[in-house]
């Protein structure tokens, strides 16, 4: 079957640095997305992981380990524009599909 | 560049009436396209997908269908809708020339009342 397990809900203050986890089982894998979602709008893309190790993109990184099954999401320097959920969305071997957890939902408090 | 997109951004429908979304991509040719529905404090759940035109699959059983008559256009139809599809509607696309990153839509928020 399929399973991605994140937390719900964190908090975390202006100028912290908090990891979102993400862990997924799959039928097939392609690569793993993050999503960012303020509320009320569209997903937008943070990041992509394809092979083992760091991505890192401005204050915003992303770690993925296949033989682990197991992604996080590292946001520094913490803005109150962070506060959003968070979508972790692994990608099917064919490309069809991603497959979207139900997200966690960062609080970012001054 | 491309862009991706739905109408009406917001819809309150009766209990049985039809419904039809659309979505249109431009920019970009033979694009895979998804329709999501979120409900409220839920995840993202996927609906439908299509990798061309006339090919569409379903991933999950209800009284929704999709169509796509043409390369870019997507249409997510009801012929009578119930209360529990109230929610946030989503289209989206991808392609492999993009990593298959998903781009969506603005979405519609669909009430049934």
């Amino acid at each position: 079957g399929q399973n991605i397990d994140q937390p719900t809900e964190m908090t975390a203050t202006e100028g912290a640095i908090v990891q979102i986890n993400c862990t997924y089982q799959t039928s097939g894998f392609n690569g793993l997305f993050w999503y960012q979602q303020h509320a009320g709008e569209a997903p937008t893309f943070l990041s992509y992981n394809v092979l083992d190790g760091l991505e890192e993109k401005g204050r915003f990184s992303s770690f993925l380990s296949r033989s682990k099954g197991y992604s996080y999401l590292l946001l520094k320097e913490l803005q109150m524009k962070d506060s959003a959920s968070y979508l972790c969305a692994p990608l099917n071997q064919a490309g069809t599909a991603l497959i979207f957890g139900k997200g966690t939902t960062l609080s970012v408090s001054s | 560049s491309q862009t991706i997109h739905q109408w009406p951004a917001t819809l309150v429908q009766p209990v049985g009436s039809p419904l039809s979304l659309e979505c249109t991509v431009e920019g970009t040719s033979n694009p895979n396209l998804y329709w999501y529905r979120q409900a409220a404090g839920r995840g993202l759940q996927l609906l439908f997908y299509s990798v061309g035109i006339g090919q569409i699959s379903s991933e999950v059983p209800q009284n929704l269908s999709a169509s796509r008559p043409q390369d870019r256009q997507f249409i997510l139809s009801s012929k009578k809708l119930l209360l529990s599809d109230s929610g946030f509607y989503l289209c989206a696309w991808s392609s492999i020339r993009s990593s298959y990153e998903q781009y969506f839509g603005p979405g519609t928020r669909l009430t049934v009342t």
